[in-house]
Formats: structure tokens, sequence, C-alpha cells
């Protein structure tokens, strides 16, 4: 499969800071890349949609101007949780998508806890 | 709306086999996917579904009927490190994963 990182893999802040998380897909070229965030015991969320060079595509009750992400090139795509607070609290995890790649992969995930 | 069904929690034996089931009802149909989660660790892959009929890998198998709205994985030959919880996800005609909720498998010695 594919060689997905992310950075970091975990995360401590206080409230009010912002967080950026880097995604990375190592060994192909993400089209597409999905940001989801999972709460304990629950499934994945899809928070957002960018294609490389587009502005991202947000779903229902995620704040876009809080969570920013960039996807500049094919092979980085960064996710920024501004003035985090504690509900933010959550594991974050990018899935790149290649073009027509029937696949999809996911990063190791970062786990981010607000105090 | 569009649901993805699978069975909360299962348990099995060490070397036996198990059969999880997933029913969806999707907009859309694109590929069914099932992905292996560890406690505290992000999803990886498994298998992918996108005609009908059994796809085998390893001990794991993965089995699609889409007039039914019907996957299964089948894993055999149970390891005590095959305690996870396994999603399944439907890709629908938007090209998004519409996820389940995941089934917690527990192998017991």
């Amino acid at each position: 499969g594919a060689v997905v990182s992310q950075h970091p893999s975990w995360v401590i802040c206080k409230s009010g800071t912002s967080v950026k998380i880097e995604c990375r897909s190592l060994d192909f070229q993400a089209t597409t890349m999905f940001w989801y965030r999972q709460f304990p015991k629950q499934s994945l969320m899809l928070m957002a949609t960018s294609n490389e060079g587009s502005k991202a595509t947000y779903e229902q009750g995620v704040e876009k101007d809080k969570f920013l992400i960039n996807h500049a090139s094919l092979t980085l795509s960064t996710l920024t949780v501004t003035s985090a607070h504690p509900e933010d609290s959550s594991f974050y995890i990018c899935s790149p998508r290649g073009l027509g790649g029937s696949e999809q992969f996911f990063g190791p995930g970062t786990r981010l806890t607000v105090l | 709306g569009q649901n993805i069904d699978q069975p909360t929690e299962m348990t099995a034996t060490e070397g036996a086999i198990v059969q999880i089931n997933c029913t969806y009802q999707t907009s859309g149909f694109n590929g069914l996917f099932w992905y292996q989660q560890h406690a505290g660790e992000a999803p990886t892959f498994l298998s992918y579904n996108v005609l009908d009929g059994l796809e085998e890998k390893g001990r794991f198998s993965s089995f699609l009927s889409r007039s039914k709205g019907y996957s299964y994985l089948l894993l055999k030959e149970l390891q005590m490190k095959d305690s996870a919880s396994y999603l399944c996800a439907v890709r629908d005609s938007n090209y998004q994963l519409i996820w389940g909720a995941g089934t917690k498998l527990i192998i017991k010695p």
C-alpha cells in the first residue's frame, strides 16, 4: 500500500493556540485529500475534501475558518486548527487518494489534546 | 438517507472463522471497502470490492452482492492480533466514503 505520513503524531496545546498538522503522501501523487476526525469509540467523521490547488469543501457543521486546509502540492496537505479549544481534542486522520485510484489510504493520525 | 449497518461487537475463538456482515443503502455505488482499526491507530486497508463476488487475500476474504446491498468480511484462522474494529465503507456517487460504525471483534484464546 501507499506510504502516508502525518506530523506530529501527537500534540498537546493550550486552549486558544493554533496547531498545524502535516500530511505527506510519500510514494504517490494525492490529487484528492480527505481529512477525518475520530472521537473515542466513534466512527470516522469526514471534515473536508480538497483537490490539489483548489479550495477545500467542508462538511456541514465543520467551520472552514477554524479548520484551515491547504493542499498546495500533490504530496503535501496541511490542516491547521486555529484557536483550539478542549472540544477540538480528537484524532485527526488524513486520507489521500490518487487520480483514478480505487484504494484510499490513511495517514497514521494525529492525536490532538487541548488543555 | 445513506446508511451502513454492521454489528457492534462480535466474539470469536482463536483459530476459528468469523464473518462480519455489512449492509448498505447509499446514493450510488463506486466500491465497498473494509478496513481494520486497532485502538488508537488509523485504519488500515484490507479489501476493496466493486464487482459482485468473492475477493480472497490470505486469511481475509470479502464478498459483495450489489443487488442485495450486502457485503461480508471473512477472517480465517483467527489470531489474537486480529482483535480490532473492522470498518465497512461504501464510496457513493460523489466518490465520498460513507462509513459504518465499525464492528469490534474480540478474539478469545
